[in-house]
């Protein structure tokens, strides 16, 4: 079985630029949430989709968005980038019912110079 | 706050040696503890653990909570090199996938 794939696994932009990042989770799971690593902050709570909905959000601006689409793929964007957004973004899915149980992709390492 | 603290931030171990790991949390809304590890770039699952305070088991990890000091702790006996890696603990509330990690402990295992 395939685990969690995300792409680009490297990028960089420059400040003012957007990101789009794309995740694809592990067959049957259907809710995908997001994660952003960074060494002072470390893991914080993006937000998450279920069924093409957000379900929750964590305390993040505006300019932090995603989607899901009708085969539980989702992706992430990140308009007017600001060199804090430098991190590593991890994406995670779950099977439903199976509360707090994550299964992580190995990220997309943004660096915003 | 909805805080996850863990100690040590970092140590340094010989193969063969016994580690403690701690992760303290916060008791509102609490429904799970989860372990992970981190060795490059994505968390692996390790164990998920309740207020029923029964101890998990793996291999030579293990992990109980202790719902009145309202802490957990992750033993590793006879380490070995492989086990070098960011250990996360994180807090579930019962909201969707939203898990509130601590900043881990990083542990190293020397031969």
């Amino acid at each position: 079985k395939a685990g969690v794939t995300q792409t680009p696994r490297y990028l960089i932009k420059t400040r003012g630029q957007q990101v789009t990042l794309s995740c694809s989770p592990i067959s049957g799971h259907r809710s995908v949430s997001w994660y952003q690593q960074t060494p002072g902050q470390g893991l914080q709570f993006l937000f998450e989709y279920f069924s093409e909905t957000q379900r929750n959000k964590g305390n993040f601006p505006g300019r932090f968005s995603g989607r899901q689409f009708s085969n539980s793929r989702s992706e992430m964007n990140v308009s007017t980038l600001e060199l804090g957004d430098s991190a590593l973004y991890l994406c995670a899915s779950r099977v439903v019912g199976m509360a707090g149980e994550l299964f992580f992709g190995e990220g997309s390492r943004l660096t915003v110079l | 706050e909805d805080k996850v603290v863990q100690s040590p931030l970092s140590l340094v171990v010989h193969e063969g040696d016994t580690v403690t790991l701690n992760c303290s949390y916060e008791v509102t809304n609490f429904r799970s503890l989860l372990w992970y590890k981190q060795e490059k770039k994505a968390p692996t699952f390790l164990f998920m653990l309740t207020s029923s305070g029964i101890e998990k088991k793996s291999g030579r990890l293990s992990s109980i909570l202790d719902k009145k000091e309202l802490s957990s702790i992750l033993n590793i006996t006879a380490t070995q090199t492989g086990d070098s890696a960011i250990y996360l603990c994180a807090r579930y509330t019962g909201t969707a996938s939203k898990l509130t990690f601590g900043t881990g402990t990083r542990l190293q295992v020397t031969l």
